[in-house]
């Protein structure tokens, strides 16, 4: 069963405008949350991340709202570029005691921003 | 200076086969990873090594084999090569094995069986 839900499948944003990305999570042992962005032929790469004690983070045009009850996070890109077009992933990871943690992916956004 | 690499990047082979992926991070990390993103993209994880030590191994057939020579190569050798294990093969490591260890991904080799 997919543990992190994704959403939209893909997004089309102008050249300025706001894209926002949703996850939602079922696992309450789930501690950490990251955002990768992947651009075609690449592997991903980390964007930013946010653990659940704060419910907000902000790197440059890039913030994750995080949702602790609802068991919800969200990445809004301000501003979007045409250099942001990739596909992005969000996952959610926890301490597992005796092994290594994992990190589990949604299913991934394709957003394309429009000049 | 890549700091994870793998090769090679496109592998096209027949059913039957049996295949190898290399991969290889300068980042002195000690765990490494492997992971399959198929044609929707899903990114799941196979294996994590730490220290050459299997500690991950997920519900993978077993015709998949990985090893680690040392920490800065885990390999990935696929026996028997199905249709179905066309995809993406991402090779990734992290200084350590804990949820907030950053991981850094290599630029994938995308398998094809015909």
């Amino acid at each position: 069963q997919q543990q992190v839900k994704q959403s939209p499948q893909s997004l089309i944003v102008q050249k300025g405008g706001i894209s926002i990305i949703n996850c939602a999570y079922e696992n309450t042992a789930f501690d950490y949350f990251p955002w990768y962005q992947q651009f075609p032929g690449k592997g991903p790469a980390l964007l930013i991340a946010i653990r659940p004690d704060v419910s907000e983070k902000k790197e440059g045009r890039f913030t994750i709202s995080f949702n602790k009850s609802a068991k919800q996070f969200s990445l809004h890109i301000m501003d979007s570029q045409p250099g942001d077009s990739a596909t992005y992933f969000c996952a959610a990871s926890f301490i597992r005691t005796g092994t290594a943690s994992k990190l589990t992916f949604g299913t991934g956004t394709r957003l394309q921003v429009t000049l | 200076d890549t700091a994870v690499s793998q090769t090679p990047k496109y592998l096209v082979t027949q059913m039957g086969n049996d295949k190898s992926i290399k991969c290889e991070q300068n980042l002195g990390h000690d765990t490494m990873y492997w992971y399959k993103q198929d044609s929707k993209k899903f990114l799941k994880i196979m294996f994590s090594y730490n220290n050459k030590e299997l500690i991950i191994n997920e519900t993978v057939p077993n015709r998949f084999s990985p090893k680690s020579p040392d920490k800065a190569h885990l390999n990935l050798h696929i026996n028997s090569l199905e249709l179905g294990d066309s995809a993406v093969y991402f090779c990734a490591s992290s200084q350590g094995q804990g949820p907030r260890d950053r991981q850094f991904f290599g630029p994938g080799t995308r398998l094809t069986v015909l």
